[in-house]
């Protein structure tokens, strides 16, 4: 069964609005890692939060980790259209010893509407 | 800064050929990672690589084999293709030995089985 699950699988808002996208995981892990991809291009990395973390803050960026819920969210503040993409949550196994495959979410497909 | 570096970018084969991809990691990482997404897919984990020693294995198919070099550049060998393997195939590469699994990712190769 799938790892990550993002949640809603698509968000429309208007620019300048928050976006909010929730991301559920089952097993143990040692971080949680949210990427970006544009169509069809590269995944970019965005942000890493450790397990021990409960928040982290990157530009406009906000990632929120709850590992008793099993649970992170991903919150764009003051959204633009450049926003626009899907956004993937991705977690490793908590193996030990590094060099984890990360397991990625379905992913959120955000559009922001100018 | 230096990225992930990915040859080639587009690859067209026919069904049961062969094919090679190659990566060359962010300077100074030490880990290479594949992962293969499939049309509208979230990215599904391959194979890595630490130190140029096998790490950890995920749904990488028999006919799929992959190594990493003294130079720390992977080639990822693809045999008897079938059109399931049109994908975009995707390397990322970390500096394990800094402590953290975070990965950053190439432009990916779109590879086109016919």
């Amino acid at each position: 069964s799938q790892q990550g699950e993002e949640d809603p699988q698509a968000l429309s808002i208007q620019e300048g609005e928050n976006a909010t996208m929730n991301c559920s995981y089952k097993t143990s892990i040692n971080n949680l890692q949210w990427y970006r991809q544009n169509s069809g291009r590269g995944l970019v990395h965005l942000i890493l939060i450790r397990s021990n973390e409960r928040e982290k803050h990157s530009g406009r960026l906000r990632v929120t980790l709850d590992t008793s819920k099993k649970s992170s969210s991903l919150l764009i503040t003051a959204s633009r259209a450049a926003d626009t993409a899907s956004y993937f949550c991705a977690t490793d196994r908590a193996r030990g010893g590094g060099a984890d495959g990360l397991t990625f979410g379905k992913g959120t497909h955000l559009i922001i509407q100018p | 800064a230096a990225g992930v570096i990915q040859s080639p970018r587009h690859l067209i084969k026919e069904k049961r050929e062969t094919a090679t991809l190659k990566c060359y990691p962010i300077p100074r990482h030490d880990t290479v990672y594949w992962y293969q997404q499939g049309p509208g897919q979230d990215p599904q984990f391959l194979i890595s690589f630490y130190e140029k020693m096998q790490s950890d294995k995920g749904s990488i198919p028999d006919r799929f084999s992959a190594q990493q070099f003294s130079d720390y550049h992977s080639e990822l060998n693809m045999s008897s293709l079938e059109l399931g393997d049109s994908a975009l195939y995707f390397c990322a590469s970390s500096h394990t030995s800094g402590g953290a699994n975070e990965q950053f990712f190439g432009p990916g190769t779109r590879l086109t089985v016919l």
